[in-house]
């Protein structure tokens, strides 16, 4: 089975500075694909930024990237210029591309990002 | 295009007591997951289900909780005898089920508070 691990229960960061969240993840499959949601008090799950896990070049949504290392089953995601309606929970979540049609997501613990003006 | 609705957004019971969560997924979608968040800890999946099937139920407690996605209506997530364990956010998610890798759309869950 598959587990994502987000080892930082919580982190800060200055506003208009540049924070990192981590995310790790175990499989023995070599399809599948990554995701980072976040869950504002609202409890809205937002999709943040998706990788396919057989593309190299990783993702990148305006102020929003990931550094995507298949090696070493680690999937960070980095925040530049933080805002604060970035003020959130992270959550770091695994799909398998095994089976068509299925879209089970497996989840991280979450992070809460907290943004200091 | 309305997102995926889900109601009540908040639901009390009293232990022993029945929980009826209803989700209505995006317009198109034929596929509906149901997640279950507790406090401060990440969604963990209950059941994945497709118009009239459970297709995965591997996340489903064994017993008390049922789900069901008929031709008709919402999908219904059933919980009962509830117990004060099962106080906590519980999301319905929706998928086209038809585009590789579609992405799921979630509603904005609904807290069960069991007294």
């Amino acid at each position: 089975a598959q587990t994502v691990t987000q080892s930082q229960p919580e982190m800060s960061v200055q506003e208009a500075e540049t924070v990192t969240l981590s995310c790790t993840y175990d499989t023995s499959e070599s399809d599948y694909y990554l995701f980072w949601y976040k869950q504002p008090p609202s409890r809205q799950m937002i999709l943040v930024i998706r990788q396919e896990a057989y593309k190299q070049q990783n993702a990148t949504e305006n102020r929003f990237s990931v550094n995507f290392q298949k090696a070493a089953k680690s999937f960070s995601l980095k925040i530049s210029d933080s805002q604060l309606g970035d003020a959130a929970m992270y959550f770091c979540a695994y799909r398998s591309a095994s089976n068509f049609g299925n879209e089970k997501l497996t989840f991280g613990t979450g992070t809460r990002l907290t943004i200091i003006p | 295009n309305a997102g995926v609705m889900q109601n009540p957004r908040h639901l009390v019971r009293r232990r022993g007591q029945e929980a009826r969560l209803r989700c209505s997924p995006m317009k198109g979608h034929s596929h509906v997951y149901w997640y279950r968040q507790l406090p401060e800890e990440g969604l963990k999946f209950m059941v994945y289900l497709q118009k009239e099937n459970i297709i995965d139920e591997s996340g489903m407690p064994k017993e008390r909780f049922s789900a069901e996605f008929p031709k008709e209506g919402p999908s219904i997530l059933r919980i009962q005898q509830v117990v004060r364990g099962d106080s906590a956010a519980y999301f319905c998610a929706s998928a086209t089920g038809t585009v590789y890798n579609s992405p799921l759309h979630f509603g904005n869950g609904t807290r069960l508070t069991v007294t």
